[in-house]
Parts: structure tokens; C-alpha cells; sequence
């Protein structure tokens, strides 16, 4: 399995525009979520879904961000407008619906707004 | 509420030392309990696990054990190699309600040759 797959790995935009993160789940997995990462916040869970629903959003920082699930096998977040505050390390984890409880995270974005 | 909290890095050792990295949680119901490694521009990675209270979850020479009569997941190891140089995260999973993970604020580990 190629384990979770995000794109891109890097991305460095100007301040104002739409950026947009892109996940593919682990094959097979039921739950995703979309964490953001930075040096003064640590690991911020922003949205996670089950079975392509959102189920807690309560971590998107405001109207700028927006998470979609089309399908069972890829997200996407978006930032618009961007921000310079919005850079950080975006990661996408999933997890299997039986048994194991532990997620699989994929390499994360690097998001820089200049 | 539910939370997670380990003990602030950087923690530097010489090769060969003992480790210990503290980790207490607050959850309601029965958690279960993750250490996740995250190596420089790297995603996280499972190091190990435990689904209920006395499991033991080991990996690549690291330990810890789920305490629930002082709700701790304390990591060791008994020898520590430059290669083990990264970020580790606590991590929980609340396997009712809300169904999500909740990570400790990760604590950098250096290894010196």
C-alpha cells in the first residue's frame, strides 16, 4: 500500500490567493482528518470525516478554510483567502473502520504565504 | 475535558542513555494510548500502542505501559541511538463519542554521538 498520499509537498503562494491541499486516503479507511502543524500551536486537528461526512469541524480557524470528502478516497482543503498566519505543515491522516485504532498520517504540505 | 501532556523538550543524551518521556492523560471513558515518532520533514509515525489498561506496547526498543490508576503512557528505552534523534508526540483515541485523536505537544529527543 502506498500509505497516505498528499499533494503537493510544498507550496509557497501570495497572500489573497486560494490555496488547495489534496489527500488520498489509505484504501479501505473510513475516517479522515486534517491536521495543522506549527511551531507555536503544535498538531491543531481542523476537520476530521467518517465515511465522507464531516463529523467535527470545531478546529477549522475561521470562513477561510472549507474541507471537502467527494469520495472515499480523496479531500481536499482549501484556504481562501490565504494568509500569511496560514502557513504551516498541513498533514492528512486515515484510519480503518475495524479493530485498529491507530491513524495513518501521510507526509504533509508545506504551506507558504507570502 | 480530554487532553494529553508531555513533558517539554528538548531532551538531549549521550548514545547509550536511558530515556523517559513523561505522558499523563485526562479522557473520559477508555482511551487508547499512541507514541508517534515524527523525523525531520517527515509525516508521523506510529512507534507503538496500547488499547487497555496494563497493555504494554513496544517497538524498536521502546516501551510504555498504560497506566490507568495514574492515567500515564510513560515512553522508554533502554539505550538510545543518534538515530533516534526526532519529535514524539502522546497521542489518545477516544474510541466512543467523538472518535477523535488528541496529541500532546510532541518533545524533541537528541542523541549525541
Amino acid at each position: 500500500d502506498a500509505g497516505v498520499i498528499q499533494s503537493p509537498r510544498h507550496e509557497v503562494t501570495e497572500m489573497g490567493q486560494e490555496v488547495t491541499l489534496r489527500c488520498k486516503p489509505i484504501s479501505g479507511h473510513n475516517s479522515l482528518f486534517w491536521y495543522r502543524q506549527t511551531m507555536m500551536r503544535g498538531l491543531e486537528l481542523l476537520i476530521y470525516f467518517n465515511n465522507n461526512v464531516p463529523i467535527d469541524d470545531s478546529g477549522m480557524p475561521e470562513d477561510r478554510f472549507s474541507a471537502k470528502m467527494p469520495n472515499a478516497s480523496f479531500s481536499t482543503l482549501k484556504i481562501q483567502p490565504s494568509e500569511p498566519r496560514d502557513s504551516a505543515v498541513y498533514f492528512c491522516a486515515s484510519r480503518d473502520r475495524e479493530g485498529n485504532t491507530e491513524a495513518f498520517f501521510g507526509q504533509g504540505t508545506r504551506l507558504t504565504v507570502v | 475535558g480530554n487532553s494529553v501532556t508531555q513533558m517539554e523538550g528538548p531532551v538531549t543524551l549521550s548514545e547509550e542513555a536511558f530515556l523517559t518521556i513523561n505522558c499523563t492523560y485526562t479522557a473520559t471513558g477508555y482511551p487508547s494510548l499512541f507514541w508517534y515518532v515524527q523525523y525531520p520533514g517527515e509525516g508521523l509515525q506510529l512507534l507503538l500502542k496500547a488499547t487497555k489498561a496494563d497493555d504494554k506496547g513496544s517497538n524498536k526498543g521502546f516501551e510504555a505501559t498504560y497506566r490507568k490508576e495514574t492515567t500515564s503512557f510513560h515512553l522508554e528505552k533502554g539505550s538510545v541511538q543518534v538515530s533516534d534523534s526526532a519529535v514524539y508526540f502522546c497521542a489518545l483515541f477516544l474510541t466512543s463519542g467523538t472518535y477523535k485523536y488528541i496529541f500532546g505537544t510532541g518533545t524533541r529527543l537528541k542523541v549525541l554521538a
